[in-house]
């Protein structure tokens, strides 16, 4: 049972690159989130999909897009990348966004580094 | 969202010493959720607290919500290696979206 799968696990860019995040969940989860997690600091929300087909803005959205391309697929797009977007990338799923009991599950991991 | 305070930021503590970390909010909470995250991994849920006055226990890890909803602890008691990481409260908010503490780091001195 894979769970949560991330690619890649790390990745080096250089200011004005663009690249793409992918996240795969065999859970048959509804709800599909992408995180970035800074040193010292929590887990903030970037977008998330609360069933395929729709997608909103979390709470540090700008710089990235999102495709739900099924309902086991969950892509983060940098369009170009800045140095402010070093960071640790996790991708998280959950049965559905609107039950309170519900807990959500992690990938691995991307460790981004903007050059 | 309003965000949860979580304290201390890093506790250090010697093998088979108990450590604490708390969350507090200064609005009343639907849920609190517990999450552990160890180095260079990704969070994985412990718990989830609902009901006011709450009390629930995992072998050596002891978890609390506060009678007013508004405030939750993790107590582990006799620390061991594997224990070492990052601890986060994280609340649902009414988008029902997680809003993540900044989590409390435990240390195990050499």
């Amino acid at each position: 049972n894979a769970g949560v799968t991330q690619t890649p696990k790390f990745q080096v860019l250089k200011t004005g690159q663009s690249m793409t995040l992918q996240c795969a969940q065999d859970m048959n989860h509804n709800s599909m989130y992408w995180y970035r997690q800074d040193p010292g600091m929590g887990l903030r929300l970037i977008y998330y999909s609360a069933s395929e087909g729709t997608t909103d803005k979390g709470e540090v959205p700008n710089g990235y897009n999102v495709s739900r391309l099924n309902k086991r697929e969950f892509s983060l797009r940098l369009e170009s990348a800045a140095p402010s977007q070093t960071s640790v990338y996790f991708c998280a799923s959950s049965i559905y966004v609107g039950a309170l009991n519900t807990e959500a599950f992690f990938g691995q991991g991307t460790r981004l580094t903007v050059v | 969202g309003q965000q949860v305070m979580q304290i201390p930021q890093y506790q250090h503590v010697q093998e088979g010493e108990d450590f604490t970390t708390y969350c507090n909010s200064s609005t009343t909470l639907s849920n609190i959720q517990w999450y552990k995250q160890r180095p260079g991994g990704h969070p994985v849920f412990l718990i989830q607290l609902v009901k006011s006055g709450e009390v629930k226990k995992q072998k050596r890890l002891t978890f609390q919500f506060g009678e007013a909803k508004k405030n939750s602890s993790l107590h582990i008691t006799a620390t061991q290696t594997t224990d070492v990481g990052t601890y986060f409260c994280a609340r649902k908010d009414s988008n029902y979206q997680l809003i993540w503490g900044a989590g409390t780091k435990l240390i195990i001195k050499p």
